[in-house]
């Protein structure tokens, strides 16, 4: 299996409610990644785990909130977003070398968020 | 602020053309230098990782050089064709204030018209 998985692929919230991002693989990957991509731009890194463990925060807004339960799963927890907060939201994960997130990643198809 | 810059943004050619474009990056505290391939409406695919000064990397058409003392990578696409059409993205991995820092460029939009 070398898919990355992301549910759901379209949600729309309002900015009052609570929702989360889910993203899976089963390549043995022990890095995974959040990255928000605006129309036309460049993904942006929000979060890395490493091994399971917050290893970069790019000084995201607490509002939003990652988890990573185990090495195959990889949640973001959505609360009091902003309207400017829609984007699409990417999934990714790679493997890990002398402890670096080095090697080729794997993306999700997204999840594309509309924050009302 | 980490810069990493693509240039041209975009590009139009020939079918059968060659191309190349820049990617640009910070020469110091350098660990890998990506390209991805990124279509409409798809995830990016990765093309090359690299991550010695002075690699060549080659997939079919396409080949990579990287020069981390000078901080660029070029990406060459030999003999263009209309399913080469779509945005080529570098991302820079490196350090910076300790911390493990990942760029990605704005992207190279090229066009393959047949």
């Amino acid at each position: 299996d070398t898919e990355v998985t992301q549910t759901p692929k379209h949600l729309v919230m309002g900015m009052t409610n609570k929702k989360s991002l889910k993203c899976e693989q089963h390549m043995g990957h022990r890095a995974m990644y959040w990255y928000k991509q605006k129309a036309k731009k460049p993904p942006e890194l929000m979060f890395v785990y490493s091994y399971e463990k917050l290893s970069i925060n790019e000084s995201v807004p607490s509002r939003f909130s990652p988890e990573c339960p185990n090495s195959s799963l990889l949640n973001l927890h959505l609360h009091a977003l902003q309207p400017e907060d829609s984007a699409l939201y990417l999934c990714a994960s790679s493997q890990i070398s002398s402890g670096r997130v080095n090697n080729e990643q794997f993306f999700g198809p997204g999840t594309r968020l509309t924050v009302l | 602020i980490l810069n990493v810059e693509q240039s041209p943004q975009s590009l139009h050619v020939q079918e059968g053309d060659s191309t190349n474009f820049t990617c640009s990056f910070p020469s110091s505290n350098f660990y890998a230098l990506h390209w991805y391939r990124w279509e409409t409406a798809k995830s990016p695919e990765a093309l090359f990782v690299m991550t010695l000064n002075g690699d060549e990397k080659k997939k079919g058409r396409i080949s990579a050089t990287l020069n981390t003392k000078e901080g660029y990578s070029y990406l060459y696409i030999k003999g263009s064709q209309p399913e080469d059409s779509a945005t080529y993205l570098c991302a820079f991995i490196g350090s910076q204030g300790g911390s493990e820092k990942l760029v990605f460029g704005k992207g190279t939009k090229l066009t393959v018209n047949p």
